[in-house]
């Protein structure tokens, strides 16, 4: 079975400056996807980036971007020129391609992140 | 607002009554997930429906869980006898995709509490 791990509870940092989560994850599929969603205080779960197992390239949306390295099985959130509006849970979630037969994705434990002004 | 909406978004029943979420997913979308999250956990995966077809059901969901996607429209998920141990955060979501594409859109969520 597939597992998330997120080992960090909580990462602080500054405003305008750069921090970067955390997540490992364990598999033996060749081929899946990752994600990192982001659930503000009290409100709705939102994607903040995705990454298919099969594309060597860190995608990148902005100031968010991965650094994916499939063999050592880790997939790290870095957010750049960081704002107060960037406080929120962040979620590390795997998801297995459509060809393994399941449709379901698991989620880590989260990070909380504090921006401090 | 097209986004996806959860009705009730609290709940408070005694132990043992029986509670029905539902949910309305964005129009277009023929996939539909249904979450439970506990305080300090990521979402834990319940079910999922494609269109009508509920597709897959976590091992993990007692048999007092049952969920429904009449036409492939709205969901409802029905706990029957809860308990204490269902309190929790009910989160749904839907989806129009493949693969890296399929985003999934989560709706506010249902907070549960049985007393």
């Amino acid at each position: 079975a597939q597992t998330v791990t997120q080992s960090q509870p909580e990462m602080s940092v500054q405003e305008a400056e750069t921090v970067t989560l955390s997540c490992t994850y364990d598999t033996s599929e060749s081929d899946y996807y990752l994600f990192w969603y982001k659930q503000p205080p009290s409100r709705q779960m939102i994607l903040v980036i995705r990454q298919e197992a099969y594309k060597q390239q860190n995608a990148t949306e902005n100031r968010f971007s991965v650094n994916f390295q499939k063999a050592a099985k880790s997939f790290s959130l870095k957010i750049s020129d960081s704002q107060l509006g960037d406080a929120a849970m962040y979620f590390c979630a795997y998801r297995s391609a459509e060809t393994s037969g399941t449709y379901k994705y698991i989620f880590g434990t989260g990070t909380r992140l504090k921006v401090l002004a | 607002d097209t986004g996806v909406s959860q009705n009730p978004r609290h709940k408070i029943t005694k132990r043992g009554q029986n509670v029905t979420f539902r949910c309305d997913p964005i129009s277009e979308h023929n996939r539909l997930y249904w979450y439970r999250q506990t305080l300090g956990q990521g979402p834990e995966f319940l079910t999922y429906f494609q269109n009508e077809a509920q597709l897959e059901k976590s091992r993990l969901l007692s048999d007092r869980f049952s969920a429904e996607r009449p036409k492939g429209s709205f969901s409802t998920l029905e706990i029957q006898r809860t308990e204490q141990g269902d309190s929790a955060m009910y989160l749904c979501a839907s989806s129009l995709g493949w693969g890296a594409t399929d985003t999934q859109y989560f709706g506010p969520g249902t907070r549960l509490t049985v007393l």
